[in-house]
C-alpha cells in the first residue's frame, strides 16, 4: 500500500504570498493532521481533521487554514507568508483521531 | 511549545554498541510514541507505549515508560550505521484538560550518529 503522499516536495515563495500544500492519506485512513517543523526543532501540531471536520487546532495564527475533502485528502493554506513560515510541513494520517499517525515525506517551504 | 525534552541532544557511538535516549514530559498522557527522522525528511513511527504499559519491545528497540516520573527511554541494541538519524518522542494527551484530539507534542529530538 502507498504511504502518505504530499505535494509539492519543495516550494519557494516570497513574503506576503499565499501557499497551498496538499496531502493524500493512506488508503482507509480518515484522519489527517498537519505539523510544522522548523529547522532544528521537533514538529509542532497545526491541525487535525477527521471526517472533513476540524477536530484539533494548535497555536497557530488565523493565516493558517486547512480543509479535508470527501476522499479524505487535505489541503493546508497559509496566507500572507512571513519569513518565519519557512519550514518543513508534515502531513500525517491515521485511521481515526486516536490511532497511530503515519507521516508523509513533507513539503519544504522557503519564504524569501 | 514543546512538552517533551530528549536527552542527550546528540549521541555518537560505534556500530554494535547500544544507544539509549531519554524523554521527559510534563502532563498526563494517553500514550507516548517514538519516531525516527532521516535528514529532515518524513518521520517513521517506531513504537507506541500506552500509559498503562511499562515496557515494550520491537526488534532491536526497547521502550520503557515511567508515568510517575513522566519519563521514557528508548534503547536501540546492537546499533548499525543505518540507525543514524534524529529520534523524537511524542506524547498524546488527547482530550486531557481540553487538549485537542490528535495532537502529538514532540520534543526537540536526539541526533544519533552511529560510526561504522
Amino acid at each position: 500500500d502507498a504511504g502518505v503522499t504530499q505535494s509539492p516536495t519543495h516550494l519557494i515563495k516570497t513574503r506576503g504570498q499565499q501557499v497551498t500544500l496538499r496531502c493524500s492519506p493512506i488508503s482507509g485512513h480518515k484522519s489527517v493532521s498537519w505539523y510544522q517543523q522548523v529547522l532544528g526543532q521537533g514538529p509542532q501540531f497545526i491541525f487535525q481533521y477527521y471526517e472533513k471536520e476540524e477536530r484539533g487546532r494548535g497555536n497557530f495564527p488565523d493565516r493558517f487554514s486547512a480543509r479535508q475533502f470527501p476522499n479524505y485528502s487535505s489541503e493546508l493554506n497559509v496566507n500572507a507568508l512571513l519569513l518565519g513560515d519557512s519550514a518543513l510541513y508534515l502531513c500525517a494520517s491515521s485511521v481515526t483521531v486516536l490511532d497511530t499517525q503515519y507521516f508523509g515525506p513533507g513539503t519544504r517551504l522557503t519564504v524569501l | 511549545s514543546q512538552q517533551g525534552e530528549e536527552d542527550p541532544q546528540a549521541l555518537s557511538i560505534q556500530e554494535g554498541e547500544n544507544a539509549t535516549m531519554n524523554c521527559s514530559y510534563k502532563t498526563s498522557i494517553n500514550n507516548l510514541q517514538w519516531y525516527r527522522q532521516n535528514s529532515g525528511r518524513g518521520l517513521v513511527h517506531l513504537i507506541l507505549i500506552r500509559s498503562n504499559e511499562r515496557e515494550k519491545h520491537s526488534g532491536r528497540l526497547r521502550v520503557t515508560l515511567d508515568t510517575s516520573k513522566k519519563s521514557s527511554s528508548l534503547l536501540i541494541t546492537a546499533s548499525r550505521a543505518a540507525d543514524t538519524a534524529s529520534y523524537f518522542c511524542a506524547t498524546d494527551a488527547s482530550g486531557s484538560g481540553g487538549t485537542s484530539y490528535g495532537k502529538l507534542t514532540f520534543g526537540q529530538g536526539t541526533i544519533l550518529t552511529v560510526h561504522p
